[in-house]
């Protein structure tokens, strides 16, 4: 089955900087990569997802880059503000199925 | 989105005994999935939850201590069955998009004494 690796664990960053979020993924047939944002004590809420037919998806602030040769995906936060604290999980597809599997996730920590 | 509730927010039950946890959506949706959240962890993946089929179980969960029920297309159940301290941790559903993304209710808090 799919196997996602995060890095890093945690990961804390000036207000104004940005943040990077790295995964790989081994199932060479997934084609679906979202990120959820799982603040404390909320359930997690998908904030971007990227499809294997595109390299590169941005959204305000966020973006997601993929490659899928190497097998590997991130997330780009940029000019971070204190409410982007939270945990980031990344997730792929189980290649076909509408089921995911999760990264280990990240603690992000925005210090004002 | 559709919008997901989970009944209830947080129990706290006995060794051996079983709690069943709740999750209905606001309109009908064909996938249904329930989660595992240990403190700190991530999501781990029970089972597939199809209506009109069989729950589809992963790795590691059995139907015995995780029966799953899907009468329709808004509303599962999730039963953790002889409880034991292993088993405290966080409960979540989640429903299937249109396009393969996932929302998640707001999640079960169960602790074992």
């Amino acid at each position: 089955g799919e196997n996602v690796e995060q890095h890093p664990s945690t990961l804390s960053v000036q207000e104004g900087d940005s943040a990077v979020i790295k995964c790989t993924y081994s199932d060479s047939a997934s084609n679906y990569f979202p990120w959820y944002k799982q603040e404390l004590g909320k359930r997690p809420q998908l904030i971007i997802d990227i499809r294997s037919n595109v390299g590169e998806k941005k959204d305000q602030r966020i973006a997601v880059t993929l490659n899928k040769t190497a097998k590997h995906f991130s997330l780009h936060i940029t000019e971070t503000q204190p409410e982007d604290s939270a945990v980031y999980f990344c997730a792929a597809d189980s290649g076909g199925y509408q089921k995911v599997t999760f990264g280990t996730g990240t603690k992000l920590q925005v210090i004002p | 989105s559709a919008v997901i509730s989970q009944k209830p927010s947080r129990d706290i039950c006995q060794r051996g005994t079983s709690l069943t946890i709740q999750c209905q959506v606001d309109s009908q949706v064909t996938m249904m999935f329930w989660y595992r959240q240990q403190p700190g962890q991530s999501l781990t993946l029970i089972a597939t939850a199809n209506q009109g089929s069989e729950a589809t179980y992963e790795s590691g969960f059995v139907i015995d201590k995780f029966p799953i029920s899907r009468p329709n297309l808004t509303f599962s159940t999730l039963t953790v069955s002889n409880l034991s301290p292993e088993d405290s941790s966080i409960y979540l559903c989640s429903v299937g998009g249109k396009s393969y993304e996932q929302y998640f209710g707001p999640g079960t808090r169960l602790t074992v004494t």
